[in-house]
């Protein structure tokens, strides 16, 4: 089993609907974040939180929300979702190691109509 | 914020060639990740550079960082379809919080 898992994997949605795609984590890392891939723009940061009461947006922040429900779980919200949020969504974690790597999900392809 | 630029943004190659993908800075790198996304895939940890003028290799692939510590690079000798992915970088200079990545460079191998 994926160490990151994500879900759902694929959404095809319409404008204006609340999607909420979640994100739990068997790592024991304290680190989550959520990135935002787009043809040609790498990972963007929308949010991140390093404990469950530490909540920061990050780039791209505006038309998301985040809860960090547990250690574990971190999920991203789109109150009313728009075509321009179609796009790749990556959950990541990470640790107080010296490398800081992230560890990412599989993904999750939203489609916005 | 910190912005790192990489290039090229495609580079399609025989199989056998070698490949580099370069990173570069205005400013600064505190430190520099690599990582590796296969097609169809998630990004992958592969490495990090910490000091100026560092070196690390992986088999076929090895990793720079610059003495400024402005610029890092990733070179693959003789390339196989298995290096097929894009390939990018990712800093942490910006925040200590956070890392930024760069475009990426989507790599082709042609068999």
């Amino acid at each position: 089993d994926a160490d990151v898992t994500q879900t759902p994997r694929n959404r095809i949605t319409k404008t204006g609907k609340r999607i909420m795609l979640e994100c739990s984590q068997t790592k024991g890392h304290d680190r989550m974040y959520w990135y935002r891939q787009d043809p040609g723009l790498g990972l963007r940061l929308i949010y991140y939180s390093f404990d469950v009461k530490d909540i920061n947006k990050g780039e791209i922040s505006d038309g998301y929300s985040v809860s960090r429900q547990a250690q574990a779980k971190f999920s991203l919200s789109l109150e009313s979702a728009i075509p321009n949020q179609t796009a790749l969504y990556f959950c990541a974690t990470s640790d107080l190691s010296n490398t800081g790597e992230l560890f990412f999900g599989e993904g999750s392809r939203l489609t916005v109509l | 914020g910190q912005q790192v630029m990489q290039i090229p943004q495609y580079q399609h190659v025989q199989e056998g060639e070698d490949f580099t993908t370069y990173c570069n800075s205005s400013t600064t790198l505190s430190n520099i990740q690599w990582y590796k996304q296969r097609p169809g895939g998630h990004p992958v940890f592969l490495i990090q550079l910490v000091k100026s003028g560092e070196v690390k290799k992986q088999k076929r692939l090895t990793f720079q960082f610059g003495e400024a510590k402005k610029n890092s690079s990733l070179h693959i000798t003789a390339t196989q379809t298995t290096d097929v992915g894009t390939y990018f970088c990712a800093d942490h200079s910006g925040s200590a919080r956070q890392l930024t990545f760069g475009s990426g460079t989507q790599l082709t191998v042609l068999p």
